[in-house]
């Protein structure tokens, strides 16, 4: 079976952008979760999709959102970017026993 | 909440020099507790999970121990290939399908 992909691998923004990035869970994962990793706060649960519901919420802005669509694949959505959301930002399509994660979007905020 | 501590945050360690990783936890009602390894650049690589106290898993040169409170990685004899940080995540009954990490421990393993 595929993994997880993400796309794109990197990007660069300035501040006040908007930036959507792509994630492909491994097939028959319903589930899709995010997270953001920094250097500081390490890695931050985002929010979960289920079947095109959000399921879960982490602590972030309304900034960020995302979606899902009927064949698993989801999106998320940063809106008026700021400095600190530089990070890489991690798809996990949820298996049986755990998640597994892609290899993530390098985004860097200028 | 879910709070997950590792400890050390960074590990330098000769080939063949055995090591412990720990990882403290507090959750409520525990469904799971993982371990990963995450190379620089890349998505974390999914290594164990454990479920309750007194589970023991292994794999090559790696072994995962859990009690009520912690849950140990136990590195034998690394070799440089076993370089990597090293994340622990527990998954708690309250918290739906998410998952909180610990800030992981840097492992370095000189030949």
């Amino acid at each position: 079976k595929a993994g997880v992909t993400q796309t794109p691998r990197y990007l660069i923004k300035t501040r006040g952008q908007q930036v959507t990035l792509s994630c492909s869970p491994i097939s028959g994962h319903r589930s899709v979760s995010w997270y953001q990793q920094t250097p500081g706060q390490g890695l931050q649960f985002l929010f979960e999709y289920f079947s095109e519901t959000q399921r879960n919420k982490g602590n972030f802005p309304g900034r960020f959102s995302g979606r899902q669509f009927s064949n698993s694949r989801s999106e998320m959505n940063v809106s008026t970017l700021e400095l600190g959301d530089s990070a890489l930002y991690l798809c996990a399509s949820r298996g049986e026993e755990t998640q597994y994660f892609g290899p993530g979007t390098r985004l860097l905020v200028l | 909440e879910d709070q997950v501590t590792q400890s050390p945050e960074a590990l330098r360690l000769q080939e063949g020099e055995s090591s412990s990783l720990n990882c403290s936890y507090t959750v409520s009602g525990l469904r799971g507790l993982f371990w990963y390894r995450q190379d620089p650049g890349k998505g974390p690589e999914f290594l164990f999970t454990l479920y309750s106290a007194g589970e023991e898993k292994e794999k090559e040169r790696l072994k995962a121990t859990l009690t009520k409170k912690e849950s140990f990685l136990h590195i034998t004899a690394p070799k440089p290939e076993d370089s990597a940080t090293y994340l622990c995540a527990v998954h708690g009954q309250a918290a739906g399908n998410k998952l909180t990490f610990g800030g992981g421990t840097r492992v370095l393993v000189k030949p």
